[in-house]
């Protein structure tokens, strides 16, 4: 099945560009999505980008997608402090009828120091 | 705004007991899903439900059962609660080929 690897814990001063990786296993995958989880709370759809495409750039956020490498990454310049959370790399099959079924990295944690 | 709300934050239960996890999402999402977050292994899926009554066994379903007789409740079951199943339970839902919504998660706590 697919397998997808996140670092586990990134720190980073306020002002400067937060980089996480990501890798996955399956050259099939079609959707890939970067959730973010903020203490206590659920998760929430930070940005996403398609196997077709090589980057996609969201205000300060900018996803990088090496398909060969089968690497994704994110990017956050201006790290702020409300950045501090734990970051989730997650891809999807092509869709089928039962729905987009998604594989999820461990999740890596960045802090952000003042 | 899309809703997803689960029963409860935080839930303690003793081993044996039988659990209830309940989530509701208010977008009428045909698509429903059930993870468990554990530290360093990310969100595994435990049960999805494509539609009423429909269910699919996720990646890690022994020990869990599901249920989802109305289209926007997908209920989890703990038949018979045990140490291991001590974690936080997350509750999705979407439409076909779009983003999951998440709940706020249910930390349930097996003593």
């Amino acid at each position: 099945g697919e397998d997808v690897e996140q670092s586990l814990f990134l720190s980073v001063r306020e002002g400067d560009s937060s980089v996480i990786n990501c890798t996955y296993t399956d050259s099939s995958s079609t959707y890939l999505y970067w959730y973010k989880q903020e203490p206590g709370a659920g998760l929430q759809l930070l940005t996403y980008i398609f196997s077709n495409m090589d980057m996609k750039q969201d205000q300060r956020l900018t996803v990088l997608l090496n398909k060969k490498d089968k690497h994704l990454s994110l990017r956050i310049a201006d790290t702020q402090t409300g950045d501090s959370a734990i970051y989730f790399c997650a891809v999807g099959d092509e869709i089928k009828a039962a729905g987009n079924k998604l594989t999820f990295g461990g999740g890596t944690r960045v802090l952000v120091k003042p | 705004d899309v809703k997803v709300t689960q029963s409860s934050r935080y839930l303690v239960k003793r081993t044996g007991e039988k659990v209830f996890l309940e989530c509701v999402q208010d977008m009428d999402h045909e698509n429903m899903f059930w993870y468990r977050q554990d530290p360093g292994l990310g969100l595994r899926l435990i049960y999805f439900s494509y539609d009423v009554k429909m269910k699919e066994k996720g990646d890690i379903p022994e020990g869990y059962s599901v249920s989802r007789e109305k289209k926007e409740r997908f209920s989890l079951i703990l038949e018979s609660a045990s140490t291991n199943q001590t974690s936080m339970y997350l509750c999705a839902s979407c439409v076909i080929g779009s983003e999951q919504y998440f709940g706020p998660g249910t930390r349930l706590t097996v003593t």
